[in-house]
């Protein structure tokens, strides 16, 4: 079965780092996405690891261990426009079937 | 470009009644996948779609849900009849082509459903 944890909730200040974990359990792996969904709108696509090592663009970032099973997004110089949700999903066995994560709700505060 | 188009993006309506969503996919994209996201989970893939064929619908309640894709562009989804536990925004999203890895996923606005 696929299982992906995440933390449900995160609170951070404008113009701080916060870091969103992710961890995975999947029968197969073939990449995982980091999508931002803010509320009451359609996610987005924000990054795409497939091999071991961290993957930059931005402001945001995103690090995945195929190993350990883990993933993190970071999200550096926050914005009150990054008060959003961010969702894990993960590409198991062969196909494009996306399983989600239950996603983390980020705050930021002025 | 045009985005992944769905309607209505709302809909309210009374347990046992039946309702119907319509998605249309980016141009040219040959796979599309409906999700049910319930308020404050992330989505669940309900039925996969390549072309008009389907890929994947192990998570569609089959006894209430169906969907089609006869034309392999636009596609509906319905419930009938709805249960209080259908309220959810259901996401219409497509891709390219069904390869394993990357293969980025494009959504829709959703449609918003709430049963009474």
């Amino acid at each position: 079965g696929q299982n992906i944890d995440q933390p449900t909730e995160m609170t951070a200040t404008e113009g701080a780092i916060v870091q969103i974990n992710c961890t995975y359990q999947t029968s197969g792996f073939n990449g995982l996405f980091w999508y931002q969904q803010h509320a009451g709108e359609a996610p987005t696509f924000l990054s795409y690891n497939v091999l071991d090592g961290l993957e930059e663009k931005g402001r945001f970032s995103s690090f995945l261990s195929r190993s350990k099973g883990y993933s993190y997004l970071l999200l550096k110089e926050l914005q009150m426009k990054d008060s959003a949700s961010y969702l894990c999903a993960v590409i198991g066995a062969a196909g494009n079937k996306l399983t989600f994560g239950g996603g983390t709700r980020v705050l930021v505060k002025p | 470009e045009a985005g992944v188009a769905q309607s209505p993006r709302y809909k309210i309506i009374e347990k046992r009644q039946s309702v119907a969503f319509w998605c249309n996919p980016i141009s040219g994209h040959a796979t599309l996948y409906w999700y049910q996201q319930i308020l404050g989970q992330g989505p669940k893939l309900l039925i996969q779609f390549q072309n008009n064929g389907v890929v994947d619908d192990s998570q569609l309640p089959k006894d209430r849900f169906s969907a089609e894709r006869l034309k392999g562009v636009d596609s509906t989804l319905k419930i009938q009849p709805a249960k209080l536990e259908d309220s959810a925004v259901y996401l219409c999203a497509s891709s390219v082509t069904r390869l394993a890895g990357y293969n980025e996923q494009f959504f829709g606005p959703g449609t918003r459903l709430t049963v009474l």
